[in-house]
């Protein structure tokens, strides 16, 4: 079965702080892989996906994220955060089926 | 905005009780799937239906069942109401089957069971 672990939980930075959520999949065979955010009273939205092709992954807002097969790891990364991306963000993935498998969220917080 | 839309938005029951959510998708989708997130945790994989049918399930018991419809719309039964029944559910709707296409979510319906 596949699972997603992802390591901080609660993520406190200040603006224009750099950030990096760890995201961390075990699954034997293809993966895809995404990452969604939950801002405040809003719908979970996709912030970027890996299908193939190049591991370095750009999404909206700024974010990108990095497929590391060898690690089994997709963190996102994004240079530098605004107060505008308080939210919770969800790594997750599909593998040899059609169900998502969501990590637990990291809440992250930025202060002005 | 996704386009995808739940009802209702919130909903008070009481343990036994039955529910019926409802979903409808993002036009031009026609693979619907149903989430369960808890307070504090990431969403959970209750089934999706294609063409109508059921197409996967997760962990759920058989009190847990679904619908689609000819227009791709959804409804999620869950009848015998327990306490921990309490949660957001997720409606999601994509493209093409199997799941090698994105899930774009609705806003959810909040389920209270007292």
């Amino acid at each position: 079965a596949q699972s997603v672990s992802q390591h901080n939980h609660h993520v406190i930075l200040s603006e224009a702080a750099s950030l990096e959520l760890g995201c961390n999949y075990s699954y034997g065979g293809t993966v895809n892989l995404f990452w969604y955010v939950q801002y405040p009273g809003q719908h979970l939205q996709l912030l970027l996906k890996y299908f193939s092709g190049d591991p370095l992954v750009k999404g909206i807002k700024g974010f990108e994220a990095e497929f590391i097969k060898s690690k089994f790891s997709f963190n996102l990364r994004k240079p530098s955060v605004q107060w505008s991306d308080t939210a919770e963000y969800f790594c997750a993935v599909t593998g040899g089926g059609n169900k998502l498998t969501f990590g637990t969220g990291t809440q992250l917080k930025v202060e002005l | 905005e996704t386009g995808v839309t739940q009802s209702p938005t919130h909903l008070i029951k009481t343990r036994g009780q039955q529910v019926t959510l409802r979903c409808s998708s993002q036009s031009g989708h026609n693979t619907v799937s149903w989430y369960q997130q808890a307070l504090g945790q990431g969403p959970q994989f209750i089934f999706q239906y294609y063409r109508e049918e059921e197409n996967g399930r997760g962990n759920f018991p058989p009190r847990f069942s679904g619908l689609q419809f000819p227009n791709y719309s959804s409804e999620l039964n869950v009848n015998a109401l327990e306490l921990d029944d309490s949660a957001l559910y997720l409606c999601a709707s994509s493209t093409s089957y199997p799941g090698t296409d994105t899930q774009y979510f609705g806003p959810g319906t909040r389920l209270t069971v007292l």
